[in-house]
């Protein structure tokens, strides 16, 4: 079945560092993609998603490209902040048979502390 | 962007009692709405999907007599845990899309004593 990868947290970074969050994933379909981010006591917000191979999402500085050759969709931020703190969910969202309903599956999170 | 909101976020019970959590989308209506779970460390897991006016859908290995939800209007899916047991205590997120796009709610902490 569909399955999200991402690595293990805590990652933590000190402020204008770079950063990279690993994200994997295996599908039957062509999924969409797409980067969560869950701040303290808030719910998830979409921070970017991407509909097909080789498509960029961007939002906030953060970048991830989706690569079907490798199966991967990192996100990256090129200097992070303190406000960037929080954890970080892939998820991809693959259509369920021929139906209109789409499942999504999300990875484990990464939580992210960025010390000033 | 849309905004849904869940009702409460943290909430601590006695082992044994009910627990009601509302999930509302504040400015478009949801025929259907999801159901997470999400333990220490692991992904969200989908429990179940509500459906407007119907039953809901559950998940293998979701009790539904457990986890009672109603969707009685466009605008409120409501679950219930039911007998609530320490290995309940989990975050509960509630998801409605529209159109396209899925829209969280803010999660509920549920911690049974």
């Amino acid at each position: 079945g569909d399955s999200v990868t991402q690595m293990e947290g805590p990652v933590t970074l000190s402020e204008e560092a770079f950063l990279t969050i690993n994200c994997t994933y295996t599908a039957t379909g062509y999924p969409s993609l797409f980067w969560y981010v869950q701040y303290p006591g808030e719910g998830l917000q979409l921070l970017l998603k991407a509909t097909k191979a080789d498509d960029k999402g961007s939002n906030k500085g953060f970048e991830a490209t989706y690569r079907k050759e490798t199966t991967s969709f990192h996100l990256e931020k090129g200097s992070v902040q303190v406000s960037d703190s929080a954890v970080y969910f892939c998820a991809l969202s693959d259509r369920v048979g021929t139906s209109g309903t789409y499942k999504y599956i999300f990875g484990t999170g990464t939580r992210l502390k960025v010390l000033a | 962007g849309a905004v849904v909101s869940q009702h409460p976020s943290w909430v601590i019970c006695k082992s044994g009692t009910s627990v009601k959590i509302e999930c509302r989308s504040l400015d478009f209506q949801a025929t259907t709405m999801f159901w997470y779970r999400q333990f220490p460390k692991q992904s969200l897991m989908l429990m179940a999907t509500s459906n407007e006016g119907s039953k809901a859908t559950y998940e293998q290995g979701v009790e539904k007599d457990k986890f009672l939800i109603n969707h009685a209007s466009l605008t409120l899916s409501t679950l219930t845990v039911t007998s609530a047991h320490p290995e309940d205590s989990s975050f509960y997120i509630c998801k409605a899309r529209l159109n396209t796009e899925a829209f969280f709610g803010q999660g509920t902490r549920l911690t049974v004593v």
